[in-house]
């Protein structure tokens, strides 16, 4: 069936260094990631998004790359801020169920001033 | 308003009683979405309209679920006889239409609680 999970449940980083979330996806009919933030009490916030048609896409201090190979996904922040902790989703999309994203379990992280 | 807004922000409520949690999407969405977020893990999809017909209810776990959406704005998720397992975040993301994309905006979700 289709599943998302995460490798690393908790994460704790310096502040200024890079943070690197990992994701695995199951479902090779995937073609739509999606990263999202959620902080405490609030929804989950999207950051950035990639198509399977693309194996890199760059933001603001953040970088989604896929590998579709292995059916990986990572989240990389840059110059990781106090303000990036939070717990981080990855959601995936296939053609078959487009109206909807099922997410992963999240990997929390911290970072440490 | 400016987002989606979910009420009541907190519910608590006994074993075996009936609660309404209200969705207030984002003007001009026609596309809305309910998912559910126990502790320490991702949403799960529990039903999905577009306007005022539900899409996609694959997701509502069983017949004590149950939601509404009678004129394409407004939507009700509706829980009969609640059981402690209900216990959970309930997430209301609206969007313009379509497949699902980066105009999907979550709500700051209903903390439910049967004690």
């Amino acid at each position: 069936g289709e599943s998302v999970g995460l490798h690393l449940p908790t994460l704790s980083v310096q502040e200024g260094d890079n943070s690197i979330i990992n994701c695995a996806y199951s479902n090779s009919a995937s073609d739509y990631f999606i990263w999202y933030k959620q902080e405490s009490g609030k929804g989950p916030q999207f950051i950035i998004d990639i198509r399977s048609n693309m194996d890199k896409r760059q933001g603001q201090r953040v970088t989604v790359l896929l590998n579709k190979t292995v059916k990986h996904l990572s989240l990389q922040i840059a110059a990781t801020q106090p303000g990036d902790s939070a717990v981080y989703f990855c959601a995936e999309n296939t053609p078959t169920s487009y109206d909807k994203v099922i997410f992963g379990p999240g990997t929390s992280l911290s970072v440490i001033p | 308003g400016a987002g989606v807004s979910q009420t009541p922000s907190n519910k608590v409520t006994e074993k075996g009683k009936y609660v309404e949690l209200r969705c207030d999407p984002i003007s001009g969405h026609t596309a809305l979405y309910w998912y559910r977020q126990s502790l320490g893990q991702g949403p799960e999809f529990l039903i999905y309209f577009q306007g005022t017909g539900a899409a996609d209810d694959s997701g509502l776990p069983n017949d004590r679920f149950f939601a509404v959406r009678p004129e394409g704005s407004v939507s009700t998720l509706k829980i009969q006889r609640t059981e402690r397992g209900d216990s959970a975040v309930y997430l209301c993301a609206s969007s313009p239409g379509g497949p699902w994309s980066t105009e999907a905006f979550f709500g700051q979700g209903t903390r439910l609680t049967v004690v």
